[in-house]
Order: structure tokens, then sequence, then C-alpha cells
């Protein structure tokens, strides 16, 4: 039931691109991502909204394929303070309320 | 605007014994969560509050851990009688809508060491 990532560990120059994944086998409301860095708690980073909507940090993209239950970040042109753990978050309608999972986490390496 | 306050942020205790956490929220955030997150794992939602109802513990171990949320606000968490497992840091986050979609603002977290 919890949402797997991939990959699960990526190590990048600075500069350069990476895409995560997320993927679910519920069907899901939304999808959020965080980054956690170590021995720090997550902070937000985007939202996706079955339907479209998205609301987030200007300078993060992401995408969700409603049909695939999948959701993919993208990091581009990395900078050394993207790296961290990335976590998805979804959302899924069930028991009377939404439901809450985090993924299995993307460890990022971003190297001079 | 203040962010999740947490305390204590570490905290050490022997097996069987107990130990609470507090969690106060952003102010006006409706729903508020507790997470356990045990080293290199994503965080594990124990339960999930809409002002002081609680919508969702179906991940609680309930004959050791309790959590309730005063006047909607303020919320506890509770271990007893602690077990090695148990080790783990434990985060409050809480968000300001009751349906889906709004984002979770995290507080620092406490860090359980049961030994």
């Amino acid at each position: 039931q919890q949402p797997v990532q991939s990959p699960q560990a990526v190590i990048l120059r600075e500069g350069e691109d990476a895409v995560i994944n997320c993927s679910s086998s519920k069907a899901l409301y939304s999808v959020h991502w965080y980054r956690q860095k170590h021995g720090e708690a997550p902070v937000f980073l985007m939202i996706l909204l079955k339907g479209g909507e998205q609301k987030g940090h200007e300078k993060i993209s992401a995408s969700f394929n409603e049909k695939k239950q999948q959701s993919s970040l993208y990091l581009t042109a990395s900078q050394l303070s993207y790296s961290g753990t990335y976590f998805c978050g979804t959302e899924r309608w069930g028991s009377g309320t939404y439901k809450y999972i985090f993924g299995t986490g993307t460890r990022l390496k971003v190297l001079a | 605007e203040a962010g999740v306050a947490q305390s204590p942020r570490y905290k050490i205790i022997e097996k069987r014994q107990s130990v609470a956490f507090w969690c106060n929220p952003i102010s006006g955030h409706a729903t508020l969560y507790w997470y356990q997150q045990i080293l290199g794992q994503g965080p594990k939602l124990l339960i999930q509050f809409q002002n002081n109802g609680v919508v969702d513990d179906s991940q609680l171990p309930k004959d050791r851990f309790s959590a309730e949320r005063l006047k909607g606000v303020d919320s506890t968490l509770k271990i007893q009688p602690a077990k090695l497992e148990d080790s783990a840091v434990y985060l409050c986050a809480s968000s300001p809508g009751v349906t889906g979609g709004y984002e979770q603002y995290f507080g620092p977290g406490t860090r359980l060491t049961v030994t």
C-alpha cells in the first residue's frame, strides 16, 4: 500500500537534471512532494491534485498521471542545496476521510 | 507566522517506562498529524485529528500509544510502556484544511531513544 519511489538513490553533479518517480496501487486524490535534509523535518515542495491543479514552489516542477496513479518530480539544473531525501505523500479517499501515506523515499546527493 | 512547535527535542528512556510528547500546531490549522519516522524510512502516520476529533488512527498501536488534541489546538502523544522498537523521531505536522489537497507543515520532531 505504501507508494513506491524510484530510484532509491541518485548522485548528480551540480547543474545536472534528475527525475524522481512515485507510484501507487490505489486511486489517488492528490500527490505531495517533500524534501527532508538530514536531521531536519520534511519541507513542503508541491501538491498535485486530481484534475490538474498544482500548488507549490515556482522552481519545482512535477506531473501527475491520474490514469497510472504515478507522479514525477523534475529537478533541473540541480544545486548543492537540492541534496536530501525526497518523499512523495499520497492522499486517497477511504473510510470517510482522506488517508495519507508517505512513499519509500529517494536519496539525492548533489556534488560540486 | 510561528511554525509548529514540539517538545522535548530529545528524550532517552528505558524500556517499559512511559513518555509524552507535546505539539503546538500553527494557529488556525484544523488538521494535526503525528508521525513516527524510523531512521532511513519515510514518516509513518500514527494518528490524524481534524479539530479535536480523530479521523484516522488505523496505524496507532493502541495497546501502548495514546493521543489527544486539547480543544482542537495542542496535542500530546503518549507511549506507555515503551519498547526498544519505539526508538524513532516523532514528528508533528499541521495543515490548514479539513479536506484533501493541503500541504503539511512539520515541527522539528522529538528524537526518542529507548534503551
